[in-house]
């Protein structure tokens, strides 16, 4: 059974990089084949989509959140990573990571982490 | 205001049938795959339809999906209080970018 782990500050200071990892566990990475996500969802709204890193290593990120958005694998520990650079309160959300088996496929979810963008 | 467009509640007995439509272009749903999503209170969302109609493993034959040109619609037979929840549709769009629904509340009566 997959399955996936949020961590990282919960809380960032506006204008700073908000940096979460998500461990995989239950199956490897660099096995091929599958898309792994991020999503997001603002207090009490719906799911936004972040972006997507392939095995292979190409990515896919929001269009509204592409100049800020970094989304990288490190195999060896069997993790995924997103930095979300220059936040603002906006940015105040509940952080999922999810396996894609393809394009919005998301099999497998995290419970998601909170990160409140504040001073 | 998501591309995809759900009606932002939905309600019924239990033992009815209820929809939730899903709603979107020619580049999204009208060519790609729609999968559909369950958020029950608290918790993280979970795959409910996948590839237009099909279910994971574990999902009740309650639950079903259609599409059909840019549209997309979740059935839910049977109503049961346990069903009550968010319900997010999503799609592949052809700018390369992923989409959600804007989400529909499903309230048991």
């Amino acid at each position: 059974q997959v399955q996936l782990q949020e961590s990282g500050p919960g809380l960032v200071k506006p204008s700073q990089t908000l940096s979460l990892t998500c461990t995989v566990s239950g199956g490897s990475i660099s096995s091929g084949g599958y898309y792994w996500s991020w999503i997001r969802q603002h207090p009490g709204k719906g799911l936004e989509w972040i972006g997507y890193i392939y095995y292979s290593g190409s990515t896919y990120y929001n269009p509204s959140l592409k100049s800020r958005v970094t989304i990288s694998v490190d195999t060896s520990k069997n993790q995924f990573s997103l930095k979300l650079s220059s936040v603002t309160a906006a940015d105040t959300a509940v952080y999922y990571c999810a396996r894609g088996r393809g394009l919005q496929f998301l099999d497998y979810w995290g419970q998601g982490t909170l990160v409140t963008v504040s001073s | 205001q998501s591309v995809l467009t759900q009606p932002p509640s939905a309600s019924g007995t239990p033992g009815q049938r209820v929809t939730i439509s899903c709603s979107g272009s020619s580049s999204n749903i009208g060519s790609n795959y729609v999968y559909w999503y369950q958020q029950l209170p608290g918790t993280a969302p979970k795959l409910l339809i996948y590839r237009n109609n099909q279910r994971p493993s574990g999902v009740p034959d309650r639950f079903s999906g259609s599409k059909s040109g840019t549209s997309a619609s979740l059935a839910i037979s049977g109503l049961r209080s346990e069903d009550e929840a968010d319900y997010y549709c999503a799609a592949w769009d052809d700018s390369l970018s992923g989409l959600f629904g804007g989400g529909t509340k499903l309230t048991v009566l």
